[in-house]
């Protein structure tokens, strides 16, 4: 059964930094590119940052680019967000995905970690 | 980037009619059009690909149509575990992977 455990979240100061995890089971980990989505409280879907199945390509939306940074660990199935310069339009739900081989869909979620920026 | 618009914002349905989601396309997206439903305090869960291919383990009474810009998600015969938010979304040109502001279907 393909698993995917969000962790980290939490209320952080406006300026401040955090780094998200998810940690992926049931599949070949390795093998699939992986994606970063937020949810603010009331809204919709928001694509934030993908990361190819070797780590050698990464992708951000605009308002996240030079704040956040995807990697990941493929030895330990888990995939990181790490969030720097904190604002208030971070507050979100974010959801750790994977995307399926073909095409570039997102055929699992994680349920969730939410972060709060607030002082 | 391409925009994606859903209509409408809020559609409300008795059990066991039908329901009749659009999502517009800025630009031609060909088939590459996904649905996803979500539920109160769930995560999304992909329910249609390539406008009309059903994921995995998906009733049949979800139904996908639609190419080029016009898209449409079709409800036959609505469950309650059906009454959510509906979000579509392309992935012919990304990055961006851009998303429909959604359209909530609420119990009439």
């Amino acid at each position: 059964e393909v698993q995917l455990v969000e962790s980290g979240g939490g209320l952080v100061q406006p300026g401040g930094s955090l780094t998200l995890s998810c940690l992926a089971s049931g599949f070949t980990f390795k093998t699939y590119w992986m994606t970063w989505f937020r949810q603010a409280p009331g809204k919709g879907l928001e694509w934030v940052a993908s990361i190819k199945y070797d780590g050698s390509e990464e992708y951000y939306v605009d308002s996240v680019r030079g704040r956040f940074s995807i990697y990941r660990d493929n030895a330990k199935n888990s995939l990181y967000l790490q969030i720097d310069s904190l604002r208030g339009e971070d507050t979100a739900v974010y959801y750790c995905a994977r995307e399926k081989i073909a095409p570039t869909v997102f055929d699992f979620w994680g349920q969730g970690t939410r972060v709060t920026a607030s002082s | 980037e391409i925009v994606m618009t859903q209509s409408p914002a809020t559609l409300s349905v008795s059990p066991g009619a039908r329901a009749t989601l659009s999502c517009r396309a800025s630009q031609s997206v060909s088939s590459h059009l996904a649905w996803y439903q979500q539920r109160p305090g769930q995560a999304p869960r992909l329910l249609i690909y390539e406008a009309s291919t059903r994921a995995t383990d998906i009733p049949a009474r979800f139904s996908g149509s639609g190419s080029g810009t016009d898209f449409t998600l079709t409800i036959s015969s609505l469950q309650s575990e059906d009454f959510a938010v509906y979000y579509c979304q392309q992935y012919h040109h990304w990055p961006p992977h851009t998303f429909g502001q959604g359209s909530k279907l609420e119990i009439k």
